[in-house]
């Protein structure tokens, strides 16, 4: 079964930083990565998509790495802004079709 | 082009009882995933269909069920709702079934409450 594993659950940073999100799951035979932003008591917004044979992808401020081989992503957001304050949520997709889910980092940015 | 509508956005039932939610796709959106999300178990799959067949299910219990028609919008079906079901349902939809290369898009979901 496939695991996904966000740490840490919940992270404070002031505006301006670079915030750095991690994703870890335990079965390296993906299609693809998706992250994803959540507000509160919205639905889900995709940020950006890695096909497994892809190593990174670039939007605006927000850049996200794959690495098959260990099992993890990184999303780095660029000179944080409190809009940027939400949930951050990755997901996995796997031969089954499924997207399996981590249960995300709730990001607040501090003016 | 408009989005992944959910209807209703919130719902208050009573354990027992049962519920429809339904889903609008992105129009020319043939395949409609269901998501439960509760603050425990987070995000987890209920079911695609794609082209009014039922594609993949989760490890849910027979009281989840669902179904598509010839337009493409989804219903999902909840039995003998039970305390343990009150979450934020999300559906999401896209072009091909779920497993191609592209991205789903979301609703914002149906917030079902159970008494």
């Amino acid at each position: 079964k496939q695991e996904v594993t966000q740490i840490p659950a919940a992270l404070s940073v002031p505006e301006g930083e670079n915030l750095v999100l991690n994703c870890s799951f335990t079965d390296s035979a993906i299609y693809n990565l998706q992250w994803f932003r959540q507000d509160p008591g919205k639905g889900l917004t995709s940020l950006l998509l890695i096909q497994s044979s892809q190593r990174e992808q670039t939007s605006g401020r927000l850049n996200a790495s794959l690495d098959k081989s260990s099992g993890r992503s990184t999303l780095y957001i660029a000179a944080s802004q409190p809009g940027d304050s939400a949930t951050y949520l990755c997901a996995v997709r796997r031969g089954n079709n499924r997207l399996a889910f981590g249960k995300g980092n709730q990001v607040v940015v501090i003016p | 082009k408009a989005g992944v509508t959910q209807t209703p956005r919130y719902l208050i039932k009573t354990r027992g009882q049962q519920v429809t939610l339904s889903c609008s796709p992105i129009s020319g959106h043939r395949s409609v995933s269901w998501y439960q999300q509760t603050p425990g178990q987070g995000l987890q799959f209920l079911f695609e269909y794609f082209s009014e067949t039922q594609r993949n299910k989760g490890n849910f219990p027979g009281r989840f069920s669902g179904r598509q028609f010839s337009n493409s919008r989804s219903e999902m079906n909840v039995s003998t709702l039970e305390l343990g079901d009150s979450a934020l349902y999300l559906c999401a939809s896209s072009s091909t079934i779920a497993g191609g290369q592209e991205t789903q898009y979301f609703g914002p979901g149906t917030r079902l409450l159970v008494l």
